[in-house]
């Protein structure tokens, strides 16, 4: 099945500053990639994704760029606000079905 | 987009016994999904559900011990059935709605 490695595993950055989540996928026939924010005691809450026929796809301060090539993907946070401290899933999908990297814990320091 | 609503929120349950978790979605759609994330973990896929057939397990879940239901298209049910302390985890409902994966808010069990 799918493998789906995310790196780093906590992310502490000044607010104001960027961050980036990075993943990568195993299964070539992936074709749709979802980011989410968990945040304490909620359910996922998917903020952007893209799908395999598009390299970037960006949404205010949120990013996401996909290389198919060296099947990797990138989440990139501009001008991070305390709100955006939170747990980041990216997943990657064939078919129906989502398989998710381990989670990246993000902090955003004042 | 789709609003997923999951009974309970959360749970205390003693060992050997079993819970029923409902998720209802505010509209139709074909597949609904289960999944489980242990303690600060990532999330796994338990089963997929379709109306009107029978669960999709993935591997390491069988429906003696999750049994779902799926009668029509905007509910289902997932189970735990005879529970350990290992079984603690948050379950999640998830669909798949028109612009994307959509997740419940979680039904957070502990069994004790």
């Amino acid at each position: 099945g799918e493998n789906v490695e995310q790196h780093p595993s906590t992310l502490s950055v000044q607010e104001g500053d960027s961050a980036v989540i990075k993943c990568t996928y195993s299964d070539s026939a992936s074709n749709y990639f979802p980011w989410y924010k968990q945040e304490l005691g909620k359910g996922p809450q998917l903020i952007i994704d893209i799908r395999s026929n598009v390299g970037e796809k960006k949404d205010q301060r949120i990013a996401v760029t996909l290389n198919k090539t060296a099947k990797h993907f990138s989440l990139h946070i501009t001008e991070t606000q305390p709100e955006d401290s939170a747990v980041y899933f990216c997943a990657a999908s064939i078919g129906y079905k989502l398989s998710f990297g381990a989670g990246t814990t993000v902090t955003v320091r004042a | 987009s789709a609003v997923i609503s999951q009974k309970p929120s959360r749970d205390i349950c003693q060992r050997g016994t079993s819970l029923t978790i409902q998720c209802q979605v505010d509209s139709q759609v074909t597949m609904m999904f289960w999944y489980r994330q242990q303690p600060g973990q990532s999330l796994t896929l338990i089963a997929t559900a379709n109306q009107g057939s029978e669960a999709t397990y993935e591997s390491g879940f069988v429906i003696d011990k999750f049994p779902i239901s799926r009668p029509n298209l905007t509910f289902s049910t997932l189970t735990v059935s005879n529970m350990s302390p290992e079984d603690s985890s948050i379950y999640l409902c998830s669909v798949d709605a028109l612009e994307g994966y959509t997740f419940g808010s979680g039904t957070r069990l502990t069994v004790v």
